[in-house]
């Protein structure tokens, strides 16, 4: 079956713009969850969806922000874009819509983010 | 939020056993402990989860210390395919805290 699929791989934009990325989860994941992987930082959580409502969220400004739709697709927004934002964007989904449990999460290849 | 702590590098020699250490010493009962690796220019892969017994898959052996404390992904036989980075995380919930990892170097 086909993967976690995220695009664009690779986008370049400057401080001030805006961007939005999108994520396409395995089919049957409900569970879809968002990542900013920084060389200083390593990986953050962003936050995560399922059914379409937020269930959960990083310590992360208000500039950053997602949505998910119906088909369990999903899309993060990042608004007034700051050099530090430059990073890899990492989509993960899994099928569990419960709260405990081993929920194994399968990520995609990343959107590069680059801001100049 | 990082909950796990990892030796930043270790080395391996190809064909040897790597054991690869993870303290959590905040764990809660209900937390699973995940491992993942990243491999170059790609995003991270599962590699093997538990709670409170050793676990055994195609890939590797999780080893999980009796008071759960700590545990130790086992992979038996190291391959230059296995350089990557290996990440210890707990799952809570629908939260993956995900520590910086350590970064495997096999040696041929």
């Amino acid at each position: 079956k086909a993967g976690v699929t995220q695009t664009p791989r690779y986008l370049i934009k400057t401080r001030g713009q805006q961007v939005t990325l999108s994520c396409s989860p395995i089919s049957g994941h409900r569970s879809v969850s968002w990542y900013q992987q920084t060389p200083g930082q390593g990986l953050q959580f962003l936050f995560e969806y399922f059914s379409e409502t937020q269930r959960n969220k990083g310590n992360f400004p208000g500039r950053f922000s997602g949505r998910q739709f119906s088909n369990s697709r999903s899309e993060m927004n990042v608004s007034t874009l700051e050099l530090g934002d430059s990073a890899l964007y990492l989509c993960a989904s899994s099928w569990t819509g419960t709260s405990s449990g081993a929920n194994v999460l399968t990520f995609g290849a990343g959107s590069r983010l680059t801001v100049l | 939020d990082a909950k796990t702590t990892q030796p930043n590098s270790m080395e391996s020699n190809e064909e040897e056993p790597v054991h690869l250490p993870c303290n959590h010493s905040t764990i809660s009962g209900t937390d699973y402990i995940h491992w993942y690796r990243q491999l170059p220019s790609q995003g991270p892969e599962y590699v093997i989860h538990g709670l409170t017994s050793n676990v055994n898959n195609r890939m590797a052996s999780l080893a999980i210390a009796e008071d759960r404390k700590s545990s130790t992904l086992i992979l038996h036989r190291a391959t230059l395919r296995d350089a990557a980075v290996y990440y210890c995380i707990l799952n809570t919930g629908n939260q993956f805290y995900f520590g910086t990892g350590t970064s495997l170097t096999v040696i041929p």
